[in-house]
């Protein structure tokens, strides 16, 4: 147990639809992580939050959007939905942004767009 | 661009046997790589990691040297278990400002008993 958590995890949902997956690092971790994992690109870094700001920026869409809350714990939000957004989506977390720290992984969240 | 190169999977083996998964990597700069492994149904753990070069990373049996003459990272393992059964991804990571991973496409290890 990483001591990341995520929910759901797994969700069902419509093409066009909204919906927001939760994140809550590991106790004392400032930075956390957004992955997604998909058979098409493999695993790839969306954005990172460090204590309540945003931090990086990776491969993300428009229509996805994140943020971190005072209490440290993250959402993303996916907007639109596409079958193409269907993919595993992982948290990560880390006590610090810039140094090469190990991330923690948490269990994923499984999105099925139909 | 950085980018990371694994050998495509599945790799099956037989318990005992020598393990060796490829990975070379593309970068502008001196990265820190890592190897994380991916257990059925379960998020990334690290399993190991170097941070410059002719470093050797090892946990649990497994040993990846860094060379930067070959911009390689190959995984090792002298005797594997079918425990070692999962996906395994090679990663960069510069640190500096921001902390992303960039991964390979990850590696399918099934060991049979």
């Amino acid at each position: 147990d990483s001591g990341v958590t995520q929910t759901p995890k797994h969700l069902i949902t419509a093409t066009g639809q909204r919906v927001t997956l939760r994140c809550s690092p590991r106790s004392g971790d400032l930075s956390v992580y957004w992955y997604q994992q998909s058979l098409d690109q493999g695993l790839q870094f969306l954005i990172q939050y460090y204590n309540g700001e945003e931090r990086a920026k990776g491969n993300i869409l428009e229509r996805f959007s994140a943020q971190q809350f005072p209490d440290l714990h993250s959402e993303l939000n996916l907007s639109s939905l596409e079958l193409g957004d269907s993919a595993l989506y992982f948290c990560a977390s880390s006590p610090h942004a810039g140094a090469i720290d190990e991330q923690y992984f948490g269990p994923g969240t499984r999105l099925t767009v139909t | 661009g950085d980018s990371v190169t694994q050998m495509e999977g599945p790799v099956t083996l037989s318990e005992e046997a020598f393990l060796t998964i490829n990975c070379t990597y593309t970068a502008t700069g001196y990265p820190s790589l890592f190897w994380y492994v991916q257990y059925p149904g379960e998020g990334l753990q690290l399993l190991l990691k170097a941070t410059k070069a002719d470093d050797k990373g090892s946990n649990k049996g497994f040993e990846a040297t860094y060379r930067k003459e070959t911009t390689s990272f190959h995984l090792e393992k002298g005797s594997v278990q079918v425990s070692d059964s999962a996906v395994y991804f090679c990663a960069l990571n510069y640190g500096g400002a921001t902390n992303k991973l960039i991964f390979g496409t990850g590696t399918l290890l099934a060991v049979q008993p």
